[in-house]
C-alpha cells in the first residue's frame, strides 16, 4: 500500500524566514496530495493541495510543488509568521474508489519571533 | 457555512466498555471518513462512509465499526474498548465526487476530533 514519508520532523525558523517541507510517496497511482496544519486542540485544516497534473501550486505565502518522477513534493512557507508555527502533515491518496488519505509523520514548525 | 462538528469532544471511557463518536458533516457533503490520530502511529484512516455504505476500510479490526444516515451524519463505534484506543478521533466530511478506480479524489475537510481516553 501507499507509505508516505515525511521530513524533517522539527523545523525551527526566524520570522520572515522560508520554511521547507518534504514529502515523498511510493505508490505512483496516487493522483492528490493534500497539506494540513494542525494547532494545538484543534483538527487539521487545509491549507493547500495539488493534483497530479499540476507541477506546481501557489497561494499568497504558501506554494506546494509535485515532482511525479521522483514521487516527491514539497511545501514552501515564506516570510514566516509566529502564526504559522503549528505540526503541518502531507497526505497522499491512493488510486482507489473513495477518499482514503494517507499521512506522513508530521513536521513541528517553530517560528521565533 | 457551519464546518464539520464532532461530539462529543472528550469522553473517558475504562477497558471493555465501548463508545459511540458521532459528526455531523458540512452541510451539502455526502461523504465522511474517520482518521485515529495517535503520538506513535500519527494520523491513520478507519474508513469511509458515502451514501449510507461503507465504501472504504483501514487496516482496523473489526472491533472499530460505523455507519451513515441518510441525512449523511456518522457514527463510529469501539466496542471492547483496549488502552491503546486512547487517541484523537477525527471526522472529515468530504462532497462525495469520487469513485471508481479512477476517480478525482475529494478535497476533506476535517471537524475538530474526539479526544478519547480509556483507563
Amino acid at each position: 500500500g501507499e507509505n508516505v514519508e515525511q521530513h524533517p520532523s522539527t523545523l525551527s525558523v526566524q520570522e520572515g524566514d522560508s520554511a521547507v517541507i518534504k514529502c515523498t510517496y511510493s505508490d505512483s497511482a496516487s493522483n492528490y496530495f493534500p497539506w494540513y496544519k494542525q494547532e494545538l486542540g484543534k483538527g487539521p485544516q487545509l491549507i493547500i493541495d495539488i493534483r497530479s497534473n499540476v507541477g506546481e501550486k501557489k497561494d499568497q505565502r504558501i506554494a506546494v510543488t509535485l515532482n511525479k518522477t521522483a514521487k516527491h513534493f514539497s511545501l514552501h512557507i515564506t516570510e514566516t509568521q509566529p502564526e504559522d508555527s503549528a505540526v503541518y502533515f502531507c497526505a497522499a491518496s491512493p488510486n482507489q474508489a473513495g477518499t482514503a488519505l494517507i499521512f506522513g509523520k508530521g513536521t513541528t514548525l517553530s517560528v521565533s519571533s | 457555512k457551519a464546518g464539520v462538528t464532532q461530539t462529543p469532544r472528550y469522553l473517558i471511557k475504562t477497558r471493555g466498555q465501548q463508545v459511540t463518536l458521532s459528526c455531523s458533516p458540512i452541510s451539502g457533503h455526502r461523504s465522511v471518513s474517520w482518521y485515529q490520530q495517535t503520538p506513535g502511529q500519527g494520523l491513520q484512516f478507519l474508513f469511509e462512509y458515502f451514501s449510507e455504505t461503507q465504501r472504504n476500510k483501514g487496516n482496523f479490526p473489526g472491533r472499530f465499526s460505523g455507519r451513515q444516515f441518510s441525512n449523511s451524519r456518522s457514527e463510529m463505534n469501539v466496542s471492547t474498548l483496549e488502552l491503546g484506543d486512547s487517541a484523537l478521533y477525527l471526522c472529515a466530511s468530504s462532497l462525495g465526487l469520487a469513485g471508481g478506480p479512477a476517480g478525482v479524489t475529494d478535497t476533506q475537510y476535517f471537524g475538530p476530533g474526539t479526544r478519547l481516553t480509556v483507563l
